[in-house]
């Protein structure tokens, strides 16, 4: 069966401190693979997707970069964090049928 | 693009009540419509969907309507119990490609025993 894993759970980082998330998915080949961001409330906004190694759309302008060194890997970086990057960050991957199956998330706070 | 409108924001029912979350779309060329439940601290989970090819689906205590014509979709939950508590999100998008949904707003649901 497929299973994703994201970590870490919970971050707490100083502003202008870099940042790494990582994301791998098991049992699917060539996935499409999401980075979504939670802030302060419960939209979810679409950062970053990938529909294979090496290629990244980014949908919002702003101070992350994402990129797929692997075919099941999705990393989230930033070299310098804001304030603003604070959120719950979600990784997703895209199943049959175009069933999106979430991780559990990353709680960030910049400080 | 897509636009997608999710009411309402909260909603607060009794246990046992009904409970209905109602979401337009702007693209008439979508044809998948999703709901998610989120749970605190958690990523959300996929519990019902429904394609244009019909206009409702259920599963259980809950349900999914969809008007194509109107550009509306649903979400139906009958008989809450505390740990519907939640919340919900719809999504409206076109099956195929890079395949990229729109999501609601989100909904918070929260029954009272």
């Amino acid at each position: 069966s497929q299973t994703i894993h994201q970590w870490p759970a919970t971050l707490v980082q100083p502003v202008g401190s870099p940042l790494s998330l990582e994301c791998t998915v098991e049992g699917t080949s060539n996935p499409n693979l999401y980075w979504y961001r939670q802030a302060a409330g419960r939209g979810l906004q679409l950062l970053f997707y990938s529909v294979g190694i090496g290629q990244i759309s980014s949908e919002v302008p702003q101070n992350l970069s994402a990129s797929r060194p692997q075919d099941r890997q999705f990393i989230l970086s930033s070299k310098k964090l804001l304030l603003s990057d604070s959120g719950f960050y979600l990784c997703a991957w895209r199943g049959i049928n175009e069933k999106l199956f979430f991780g559990s998330g990353t709680q960030l706070s910049v400080l | 693009g897509e636009n997608v409108e999710q009411h309402p924001s909260t909603l607060s029912v009794q246990e046992g009540d009904s409970a209905v979350i109602k979401c337009t779309y702007s693209d008439s060329a979508s044809n998948y419509f999703p709901w998610y439940k989120q749970e605190l601290g958690k990523g959300p989970q996929l519990i019902i969907d429904i394609r244009s090819n019909v206009g409702e689906k259920k599963d259980q205590r809950i349900a999914v309507t969809l008007n194509k014509t109107a550009k509306h979709f649903s979400l139906h939950i009958t008989e809450t119990q505390p740990e519907d508590s939640a919340v919900y999100f719809c999504a409206a998008s076109m099956q195929g490609g890079s395949y990229i949904p729109t999501f609601g707003r989100g909904t918070s649901l929260i029954v009272h025993p």
